[in-house]
């Protein structure tokens, strides 16, 4: 099975700075069809898991272009600018270039 | 619009089998993938298993022989059964379509 890593962050983030979550891959998430099979999520305390981008760095539908998705074939940094209140909950990637399919453990993001 | 909406029993006996129901509005079976996600009290997500557009099927690998998932497409409704279920498997399970849509999930507690 793929593995996914995820970074710590340092807690509490100021309000209207930037944050950076960090995930890393034990194989490439890279297919032949060129795409990187990355989900990053957004898990807010009492509701079900957002998707925020996949293939990496396409945000999803009505998703703030302050989340930002980049990244190698095994290394990933999720870059959300300006943090809001709105933002705080654990983040997860998750990786969808194969079966089984796998989740990091979550980074959690706490608002200053 | 679409919807997910996952129900089953909210107590299951030990060593007895779970069965989880996705129903499904707004999109096809045929069309979308769906899997099935769980989520331990205060734990991260793991991916269970999956039934894509086509019918193909599967499933996590530490979980796989206790697992099975399947569809009816014309009640667009998605099946989960696990067996032997132990303490360990109280969690909240989800059912995600495509990855953009979520239920809003089952707390399933193993309990005697």
């Amino acid at each position: 099975d793929i593995v996914m890593t995820q970074g710590v962050l340092p807690n509490p983030v100021p309000s209207g700075e930037s944050a950076s979550i960090t995930c890393r891959s034990s194989k490439s998430l890279v297919y032949k069809d060129g795409k990187t099979y990355l989900n990053w999520f957004l898990q807010r305390p009492g509701q079900s898991p957002q998707l925020l981008t996949y293939w990496m760095s396409t945000r999803a539908s009505g998703v703030s272009d302050r989340f930002s998705g980049s990244g190698s074939g095994t290394y990933f940094t999720l870059k959300i600018s300006r943090v809001r209140a709105e933002d705080a909950g654990v983040y997860y990637c998750q990786q969808v270039r194969e079966y089984p399919l796998t989740f990091g453990s979550g980074t959690k993001l706490e608002i200053k | 619009q679409v919807q997910l909406k996952e129900s089953g029993p909210d107590l299951v006996q030990p060593s007895q089998t779970l069965s989880l129901t996705c129903t499904v509005s707004g999109f096809s079976l045929t069309s979308y993938g769906v899997s099935w996600v769980r989520q331990p009290p205060g734990k991260g997500l793991e991916w269970i298993a999956a039934i894509s557009s086509g019918g193909s099927t599967y499933y996590n690998s530490v979980l796989k022989s206790r697992l099975s998932i399947s569809r009816d497409t014309s009640k667009s409704q998605v099946f989960l059964k696990m067996n032997s279920l132990q303490t360990e498997d109280t969690a909240m399970y989800f059912c995600a379509g495509n990855w953009d849509y979520w239920g809003q999930g089952v707390m399933v507690t193993v309990s005697s």
